[in-house]
């Protein structure tokens, strides 16, 4: 079954780094995702696809500070020079053949 | 510009039925595949369903929890994605949006409630 894991919540100072994670499920490891935000009381924003070999294709107006990689069955989006406007929730997207599947969120709180 | 715009949410009773639109702009519709998800108020994103381009199909696929209630078409030559929903339940109640090309509406609400 085609499941992706994210924490909760995760935080940060502002100005710092921090690095999210997505967890494809057993047997799903080369499977590529997409990230997305939602800011508060707004609605969600693609910022990028990625793929199993790290490499990464983000959508218009995506700043430099956020990329992202991957390493086995995991995919990653790290946000540097944190801003109070990246404190959104965070989800990761997959898709089968047949489906497609998001992740539960992160919360990102900004310090 | 790439644009995707939702119209068509409101309330509903129960078992009533509601038609969902989504019109694009800025990019070339009819060879993109489209998603419906919804997000209930609260709670995270969900997938509703997907329709493929008719150059690979047209087909369609749903999600378990509204399989058999909803229906998802497109009109290529008005640039617009539909999500027909029947058979309402109060736990449908959500911002449903349209996701294609890289690109999310801004999502229409909908309230099942009596």
């Amino acid at each position: 079954q085609l499941v992706l894991t994210q924490s909760p919540s995760a935080s940060a100072s502002l100005g710092a780094s921090v690095k999210l994670t997505c967890t494809l499920s057993s047997g799903h490891s080369s499977y590529p995702i997409a990230w997305h935000q939602q800011q508060p009381e707004k609605g969600p924003r693609f910022l990028m696809k990625l793929n199993s070999d790290g490499t990464h294709a983000k959508g218009d107006e995506i700043p430099d500070r956020f990329s992202g990689s991957s390493s086995g069955a995991e995919r990653y989006l790290t946000i540097s020079s944190l801003q109070s406007e990246d404190a959104a929730d965070y989800y990761c997207q997959t898709w089968g053949t047949d489906i497609q599947v998001f992740g539960g969120g992160t919360k990102l709180t900004v310090l | 510009e790439v644009h995707l715009v939702e119209s068509g949410g409101g309330l509903v009773k129960p078992g009533g039925s509601l038609r969902l639109s989504c019109a694009a702009s800025g990019f070339t519709f009819s060879n993109a595949w489209m998603n419906w998800v919804r997000q209930a108020p609260g709670k995270g994103l969900e997938w509703v369903g997907r329709i493929r381009s008719k150059s690979d199909g047209g087909t369609t696929d749903y999600a378990a929890p509204v399989k058999g209630r909803i229906s998802i078409s497109r009109d290529d030559s008005k640039n617009t994605l539909y999500l027909q929903m029947n058979s309402l339940k109060t736990e449908d109640t959500a911002v449903y949006y349209c996701l294609g090309f890289g690109t999310w509406g801004q999502g229409t609400l909908v309230t099942v409630s009596s």
